[in-house]
């Protein structure tokens, strides 16, 4: 389940099940969109990207969909693994200000 | 080499003290980034560097001092800090500044007693 408290947001899965988590941006100037992993004591690790131009790019057992109507990203991983748990971000991007802003994150866990 | 390195790893200094942290990368990006990243939050902007000249500055206080000594290196120079900029610092590079992916470095975990 999905949790939101004084602490990161937490989603748990079940090793082998499907994670969606969501990630709703601020700017609908945004053009450009990553999805990062964090682990813990780590830098944050390039998952996948998207252009405004398109609404879904899929890379290997991740999908990202993009809805610009709602100002919303979610980031899919397929068959979930025990490595997927981590800290995941999105970061929007505007060619205008070409600062990356990013979201609050949310904490996978994996559950065996 | 698609790496960004990071020294020291640790750091834990005085507020009297005066510090560097250090950022390299060998990729020919042109874009370098320092970010603030405190416990549970996400990582947040101070400084962009474009082909070595600043470029961003996101009303950082100035007991924090960037450089760029060429495209390869990035420092971030600290004097007289306070205990609250105790942080992950993150650096980060691109190939150009724009809608561009980034690489980030492992951080320096800044302690200011």
């Amino acid at each position: 389940g999905e949790s939101v408290g004084l602490h990161l947001p937490t989603l748990s899965v079940q090793e082998g099940d499907n994670s969606i988590i969501n990630c709703a941006y601020s700017n609908s100037a945004s053009d450009y969109f990553i999805w990062y992993k964090q682990e813990s004591g780590k830098g944050p690790q390039f998952i996948i990207d998207i252009r405004s131009n398109m609404d879904k790019r899929q890379g290997q057992r991740v999908t990202v969909l993009l809805n610009k109507t709602v100002k919303h990203l979610s980031l899919q991983i397929a068959a979930t693994q025990p490595g997927d748990s981590a800290v995941y971000f999105c970061a929007e991007n505007n060619s205008g200000t070409y600062k990356y802003i990013f979201g609050t994150g949310t904490r996978l866990k994996v559950l065996a | 080499d698609t790496e960004v390195t990071q020294t020291p790893k640790h750091l834990v200094m005085g507020m009297t003290n005066k510090k560097s942290l250090k950022c390299e990368q060998h990729m020919g990006h042109r874009a370098m980034y320092w970010y603030k990243q405190k416990a549970k939050k996400p990582p947040e902007l101070m400084f962009v560097y474009s082909y070595e000249k600043l470029s961003i500055n996101e009303s950082v206080p100035s007991r924090f001092s960037p450089e760029c000594p060429n495209s390869s290196l990035l420092n971030l120079h600290l004097h007289a800090l306070q205990p609250e900029d105790s942080a992950l610092y993150l650096c980060a590079s691109s190939q150009e500044q724009g809608v561009d992916e980034q690489f980030f470095g492992p951080g320096t975990r800044l302690t200011v007693l």
